[in-house]
């Protein structure tokens, strides 16, 4: 079974609006952490945000935030004021058993982001 | 600078070649992860280590095999290449903070191996 579902391959955006990434989830852990990742086209991974199952506030890292819905299983990515460098793949991950050694990151399916000038 | 280093960044093999990719960090990460990248199927854990000659699999061990021996070094091992084994092979490394209450340890990415089996 998927553990990490991102239900859109691609989205379109206008420059300066705000887009919503959805992904959804399944554990059945109590502790586990939701990330984002970008990857432009040049292929690199870069790390945006993350979310711990216990933090009570949705994160937030400048233009991103993370609309985080417990009991739905989501994790939705929101980007403001979309800029043309937001044009990239955009990976939802989890990791479950948080408070253990060694735990695996699991990757869901990408969104493809297209800011549009 | 934070460094993950993957050998190659293009490989081109025959059919049942033993094919290897490693991979080095210098951050003395105790976590390593090797993932292909394939489009539609976004990154797939094939192995993952969180400690010396520690392994464990991740959802698609078949037809791999893994090796650490050093703390640095953690390398993917295709034992007989086949043309489904075409892919980008992404290595990353991340402190494992556990221990320390800190569980939010981001991952640190190589610039991936392009492998064709041909």
């Amino acid at each position: 079974a998927q553990k990490i579902t991102q239900t859109q391959p691609g989205m379109f955006v206008q420059e300066k609006e705000a887009v919503t990434l959805d992904c959804t989830y399944d554990t059945s852990d109590q502790s586990y952490g939701l990330f984002w990742y970008k990857q432009p086209s040049s292929g690199e991974m870069i790390f945006l945000i993350y979310q711990g199952s216990y933090d009570e506030q949705n994160a937030t890292e400048g233009r991103y935030s993370l609309n985080f819905q417990k009991a739905r299983k989501s994790a939705n990515l929101v980007i403001s004021a979309s800029q043309l460098g937001d044009s990239a793949m955009y990976f939802c991950a989890m990791r479950e058993d948080l408070y253990n050694q060694g735990g695996k990151l699991i990757f869901g399916q990408g969104t493809e982001l297209s800011v549009k000038p | 600078d934070v460094k993950v280093t993957q050998s190659s960044r293009y490989l081109v093999k025959r059919t049942g070649e033993k094919v290897f990719l490693e991979c080095v960090q210098d951050m003395d990460h105790e976590n390593m992860f090797w993932y292909r990248q394939d489009p539609g199927l976004g990154l797939r854990l094939i192995y993952f280590s969180y400690d010396v000659k520690m392994k464990e699999k991740g959802d698609i061990p078949e037809g791999y095999s893994v090796s650490r021996e050093k703390k640095e070094r953690f390398s993917l091992i295709l034992e007989s290449a086949s043309t489904n084994q075409t892919s980008m092979y992404l290595c990353a490394s991340s402190f494992d903070g556990w221990a320390e209450g800190k569980v939010n340890e981001k991952l640190f990415f190589g610039s991936g191996t392009q492998l064709s089996v041909l």
